[in-house]
């Protein structure tokens, strides 16, 4: 089934525990991309890669990190986790470079992050 | 900057009623628009993606429509049932994201 997988599903952390959320897809897609989604502000991207190794700032990429060393993987990292970064993540996939128009984005069933 | 509205926040209707969610967009240079279903605290299902190009897709009930010039989607839902309740979250893809609507919670009453 093509999906995209992120794990955990929850996960409650105290401040400054570096953690980090996983994300795999078995799409072949090119494109992966994080969301953070809060109440009254929607979901905004965080970061995003184009393909392996070339990884571009969303628009609320303070206090995350990512890589991209392979195709199918795109962790995200909270190197000092704070309460403001609590949170419901998503990745996302796409194959973006064939046929922009046609392509749509895949998300992942999301991560419910507590930092307390 | 892209900019995406839906209304109405929020809608109740009894079952069987036939409604249009509406999205707004600022920015006319999109590659498409998807339509997504949201349960409480879940992720998202796809339901529709409308390629630029492109003035409608259908769906089993769902009908969804795209004006590009006015920047403009609606979302029909015919015939609503109880298990229609959720968000719907409308969203445009630009260059390298998607930019979101806050989303239309629905609730359909037996």
């Amino acid at each position: 089934e093509a999906q995209v997988t992120q794990n955990p599903r929850y996960l409650i952390t105290v401040t400054g525990k570096k953690l980090t959320v996983t994300c795999s897809q078995n799409m072949n897609h090119e494109y992966m991309s994080w969301y953070r989604q809060d109440p009254g502000l929607g979901l905004r991207q965080i970061y995003y890669s184009m393909n392996v190794e070339v990884t571009d700032k969303g628009d609320v990429p303070e206090g995350y990190k990512v890589s991209r060393k392979e195709k199918r993987n795109f962790p995200l990292i909270l190197e000092s986790p704070s309460p403001n970064q609590t949170s419901l993540y998503f990745c996302a996939s796409s194959p973006y470079y064939l046929d922009r128009e046609r392509n749509g984005y895949t998300f992942g069933s999301g991560t419910r992050l507590t930092v307390v | 900057k892209q900019e995406v509205t839906q209304i109405p926040a929020a809608l109740s209707v009894p079952e069987g009623e036939n409604l249009v969610l509406n999205c707004s967009f600022t920015d006319s240079a999109i590659y498409n628009l998807q339509w997504f279903r949201q349960d409480p605290g879940k992720g998202l299902t796809s339901l529709l993606l409308i390629q630029s190009s492109q003035r409608e897709q259908t769906s089993g009930r769902l009908n969804a429509s795209l004006d590009k010039s006015s920047g403009r989607s609606t979302l029909y839902i015919a015939a609503s049932q109880p298990g229609d309740s959720a968000t719907y979250l409308c969203a445009v893809a630009g260059f390298q994201k998607l930019v979101f609507g806050t989303g239309t919670r629905l609730l359909v009453s037996p």
